[in-house]
């Protein structure tokens, strides 16, 4: 089945409100890390997160790695945040990187 | 930012012919992958690498060779394109040490006719 379970799938947001994602995985998952897919395609590494919480900008990931969960916040959206954001973990203790289906954001004016 | 080419960017191809896609990094980093991406389904596994010359299978190897022949190339081949394989290819690379955050390059975009 599914090893990384990704919610919502999509989410609509006015600009300015805040976002939270979800990322939800297997016990055998380890090292997780969230990407953002601009509309035209291009994929960006935003956190490599294993355990605990860091911040970007108004980025926020958060990794509990015993609850098995990861979550992605966004203050403050912007147009520009709309597109697609995925997660991903090693399979085990491989380097064996499997995607969620990602969470689809589109942010209105 | 860590670099990762992927050539071509765009290709048509004929059902039965065969497709190399090359990929380049200038990251200094041990493992590669490919990945394919079909709406509806996010990004794929197909194969990946840890070192020159040793490839490993990923989630949907079948219809896919690989190839490592150094650390900075990795090549994905389609012997025998089939309409299935229509789709985006992205090869992505990261160290195994510290920090491992995966880097993508632009991917190609494959249309198999």
């Amino acid at each position: 089945g599914q090893q990384v379970q990704q919610s919502p799938a999509s989410l609509v947001l006015q600009e300015g409100e805040n976002a939270e994602l979800q990322c939800n995985f297997s016990s055998t998952a380890t090292r997780l890390q969230w990407f953002y897919q601009h509309p035209g395609g291009r994929l960006v590494s935003l956190f490599y997160n294993p355990s605990g919480t860091k911040h970007t900008g108004r980025l926020t990931s958060t990794t509990v790695t015993n609850e098995r969960r990861g979550s992605l916040h966004i203050s403050s959206s912007q147009t520009t945040d709309s597109g697609t954001y995925f997660c991903a973990i090693d399979r085990g203790n491989t380097r064996k990187l499997i995607f969620g289906l990602g969470t689809t954001l589109q942010v209105q004016p | 930012e860590a670099a990762v080419t992927q050539s071509p960017r765009s290709k048509v191809a004929v059902t039965g012919g065969k497709v190399t896609l090359s990929c380049h990094q200038t990251n200094n980093h041990d493992y590669m992958y490919w990945y394919r991406q079909d709406t509806g389904h996010g990004l794929r596994l197909i194969h990946y690498s840890y070192v020159a010359d040793s490839t490993e299978k990923g989630d949907i190897p079948d219809g896919y060779k690989a190839s490592r022949p150094s650390q900075e190339n990795f090549s994905l081949i389609l012997e025998l394109a089939s309409l299935s394989q229509t789709a985006v290819y992205f090869c992505a690379s990261r160290t195994g040490v510290s920090n491992e955050r995966l880097f993508f390059g632009h991917g190609t975009k494959l249309s198999v006719l």
